[in-house]
Order: C-alpha cells, then structure tokens, then sequence
C-alpha cells in the first residue's frame, strides 16, 4: 500500500531565504507523485508533479521537487521564499493502477516572516 | 475555460440530518473524485466516480453516497449526519491516463 509522511507539520522562513519542504513517500511500484498547496479556505493547486520523467521536477511559482528513489524522497524547494508562499503544502502519491485515487500527507504549513 | 465548481460553499446541518452535496467538473474531464478534508488534516479519499459508475470507494461508511451524472456532473449524499462529519468535502476532476486532479474549493459543512 502506498503512503507518505510529511516530515513537519509547520516550517518557518524568512522572506527571501530558501524553502525546503520534506516527503517520504512508501510504493510498491514506480510512484506517481504530486506536491499541492492550499491557502486559507480554497481547494488545493496543483503545483507540480513526477510520473517517472526527468527527476528533477519544475512547478509553478518557482517551486522544484527531486524525486529519489534510494531514499523514497520527494522533497519541495524554492530558492526564495515570498510573503504570498504562506499557506499549507501536501504531498500526494497517487494510485497509479486502475483510479488513480489520491493519498496526501498530513501536511506542511509554511510561514513566511517579514 | 471554468474549473471545477462546487455548491454550496457553505452549509449548516443538524445531527441526523441528510445533505446534498455538488460539483461540475473541468471542462474535458470525465472522472469525478470526492475527498473529506478534516480541521487540520490532509483529504482522505471518499470515492471515485467514472461513467456513471462508482469505481473505487475509501474507507467511509454507507452513510456516503454518490451519484455521477452524463454530463459528468456529480452528487455527494451523506445520510444521518454526525457531529463528526463536519469537514471541508472536496470535489476533484481528471481526464483519462492519470492526469493530475484539478480540485474546486470545496463545501465547508458544519454539523451542530
């Protein structure tokens, strides 16, 4: 079965510093995988996603997550964080067989200081 | 081009009650999938809906029902509400071939 671990619950950035959310994702086969963001009382955005292309994966907003295998991490960076990057972050491994039904972390709230 | 669309965007139920809820998927998508997003958590996976049929199902209850229109178009039921029902309910569309799922903004749906 398939499942993810988002390893904090809140991360805190200073405006203009980097970002580094961290995934750990558990498949018994070759993953599809998804990092969303959700702001305050709105649904979930795509911001990007790995289906087993290049590893290195570019997403909207300046957003970049590196799939690796040895080490079933899926982590999210951003060079330079922004007042409006405030908001919570999912990762999602998706059932690859069949539905394609969703499984999400528990996610990462990002805060980001002035 | 609309995305996904959901209504209402907010209701109040009492316990055993029974509520309706509604999405429009993207234009171009045919699949219909509905998550339940408790306060402070990430969406868990209610079911999955595709030509009319339901496809898969999560580890919800009876008491959640669904319908998939031919337009697409879909119904979340849930019947003889709990308290513990309360929850952001999440509508979300995709084509075929493992697309990405593009979400709507959900029905806040409080239960007193």
């Amino acid at each position: 079965a398939q499942s993810v671990t988002q390893l904090d619950s809140h991360v805190s950035v200073s405006e203009g510093t980097p970002v580094l959310l961290r995934c750990n994702y558990s498949s018994s086969y070759s993953p599809s995988l998804f990092w969303y963001v959700q702001h305050p009382n709105k649904g979930l955005q795509l911001l990007l996603k790995y289906t087993s292309a290049a590893t290195l994966v570019k997403g909207i907003n300046g957003f970049e997550a590196e799939f690796k295998k040895s080490e079933t991490s899926f982590h999210l960076t951003k060079p330079s964080a922004h007042m409006s990057d405030a908001a919570e972050y999912f990762c999602v491994v998706s059932d690859a067989q069949g539905t394609y039904k969703y499984i999400f972390g528990t996610g990462t709230r990002l805060k980001v200081l002035a | 081009d609309a995305g996904v669309t959901q209504s209402p965007t907010h209701l109040i139920k009492t316990r055993g009650q029974q509520v309706t809820l509604r999405c429009s998927p993207k234009s171009g998508h045919d699949t219909v999938s509905w998550y339940q997003q408790a306060l402070g958590q990430g969406p868990q996976f209610i079911f999955q809906y595709y030509e009319e049929e339901e496809r898969q199902r999560g580890n919800f209850p009876d008491r959640f029902s669904g319908h998939q229109f031919p337009n697409y178009s879909s119904e979340l039921n849930v019947n003889a509400l709990l308290l513990g029902d309360s929850a952001l309910y999440l509508c979300a569309s995709s084509g075929q071939g493992g697309q990405p799922q593009h979400f709507g903004d959900g029905t806040r749906l409080s239960i007193l």
